[in-house]
């Protein structure tokens, strides 16, 4: 079935420092593609998307590219801050929406 | 707030019992989601509605139900309550069945003791 798969945390990066979360997928068909983000005490709150190969999602900074050759979407900043620190979930979606395990971000001063 | 709505926020119950968590969709979705969080296990899909119907299931235990009921809102009944049950119950909810944005509620606390 389909799956999703990231990177395992947690990930400790200084301020200002370039963020890359890996994330690779396993589907049938043609998924649409999502990170979500959670805060501490919060829900998940969806960060950006992509719904057809080669598309760019993109929100606060933080940017993924759909990349049906290699079956990716990793997540990328060029410069985070403290504010990042924050559980990350990969998503796939051709029915329900299946989420990989997360990644902790830790942004330090 | 991402109006998805979860009722109660926490709750403290004993092994053996039973318990109902609730979801309300935001408005003008049809599609209702069931999720389970847990340190060890990340976020596990358990059920999906849509519009009353039943359209996906994924690790939900058999002690485990849900329904959606006519207004859309949904509930979640977990019975014979093991230590291992407690978690966050996330609900969430989409316009659509597939594909698209789902929102999350903030979740409902179990505790089990």
């Amino acid at each position: 079935g389909d799956s999703v798969t990231q990177m395992e945390g947690p990930v400790t990066l200084s301020e200002e420092a370039f963020l890359t979360i890996n994330c690779t997928y396993t589907a049938t068909g043609y998924p649409s593609l999502f990170w979500y983000v959670q805060y501490p005490g919060e829900g998940l709150q969806l960060l950006l998307k992509a719904t057809k190969a080669d598309d760019k999602g993109s929100n606060k900074g933080f940017e993924a590219t759909y990349r049906k050759e290699t079956t990716s979407f990793h997540l990328e900043k060029g410069s985070v801050q403290v504010s990042d620190s924050a559980v990350y979930f990969c998503a796939l979606s051709e029915g329900d929406m299946r989420f990989g395990a997360g990644t902790r971000l830790t942004v330090k001063p | 707030d991402s109006g998805v709505t979860q009722t109660p926020k926490h709750l403290i119950t004993a092994t053996g019992q039973r318990v109902t968590l609730r979801c309300s969709p935001r408005s003008g979705d049809l599609s209702v989601y069931w999720y389970q969080q847990s340190l060890d296990q990340g976020l596990q899909f358990l059920i999906q509605y849509y519009n009353g119907e039943e359209r996906a299931k994924g690790n939900i235990l058999e002690r485990f139900s849900a329904q959606q009921f006519p207004d859309l809102h949904s509930e979640l009944n977990l019975s014979s309550l093991e230590l291992g049950d407690s978690a966050l119950y996330f609900c969430a909810s989409s316009v659509q069945v597939s594909g698209n944005t789902i929102y999350f509620g903030e979740g409902s606390w179990l505790t089990v003791v």
